[in-house]
């Protein structure tokens, strides 16, 4: 059982280029996240996506965008990276709102 | 707004100790709150689920209470071991689709 898995784990980008990380949960969970965790700011929300078809904005969205492309699969896209976008991303779900939420192992990314 | 806060960030404590790791938050109205652990260059692993209707939850060495009216939570660690360092963070459902997480509490036992 593999979980929730990301790809890749670690990404390093120019400022401008773009690119899109993967998530993938073979749990059948509804709801899926992605999270930046930034020193001392702790986790914050990018995208989150109720259910299969939707998306919303989470606390700190700009610059990203979202695909929930089938239940199982939810991937964030940086069109134009920037410094400021160099953080540990992370994706998660979970099967309903009384339930833990289960977490990848994170994606490093540097933007230079 | 709602927001979670974990004070102390670091905590050192010797081997054996039983520990305490706080977690506080702004809003009473919450649905429930995780504890989770996260070691160093990995993702969270979720420790603890306490509804709101519930007062604590254990898991082996593990407790964790939730106080609503004082909107806070701790995280009891018996016995504590060298394999219990890690961060700590704790989040909060406030009712919609989203947790919110504090900064998490770094803990490091002391051989």
């Amino acid at each position: 059982n593999a979980g929730v898995t990301q790809t890749p784990k670690f990404q390093v980008l120019k400022t401008g280029q773009s690119m899109t990380l993967q998530c993938a949960q073979d749990m059948n969970h509804n709801s899926m996240y992605w999270y930046r965790q930034d020193p001392g700011m702790g986790l914050r929300l990018i995208y989150y996506s109720a259910s299969e078809g939707t998306t919303d904005k989470g606390e700190v969205p700009n610059g990203y965008n979202v695909s929930r492309l089938n239940k199982r699969e939810f991937s964030l896209r940086l069109e134009s990276a920037a410094p400021s976008q160099t953080s540990v991303y992370f994706c998660a779900s979970i099967g309903y709102l009384g339930e833990k939420l289960f977490f990848g192992s994170g994606t490093q990314l540097s933007v230079l | 707004k709602q927001e979670v806060t974990q004070i102390p960030a670091a905590l050192s404590v010797p081997e054996g100790e039983n520990l305490v790791l706080n977690c506080s938050f702004t809003d009473s109205a919450i649905y429930n709150l995780q504890w989770f652990r996260q070691d160093p260059g990995k993702g969270l692993t979720s420790l603890l689920l306490i509804q709101s209707s519930q007062r604590e939850q254990t898991s082996g060495r593990l407790n964790a209470s939730l106080d609503k009216s004082s909107g806070r939570s701790t995280l009891y660690i018996a016995a504590s071991q060298p394999g219990d360092s890690a961060t700590y963070l704790c989040a909060v459902n406030f009712g919609n689709e989203k947790l919110t997480f504090g900064t998490g509490t770094r803990l490091t036992i002391i051989p």
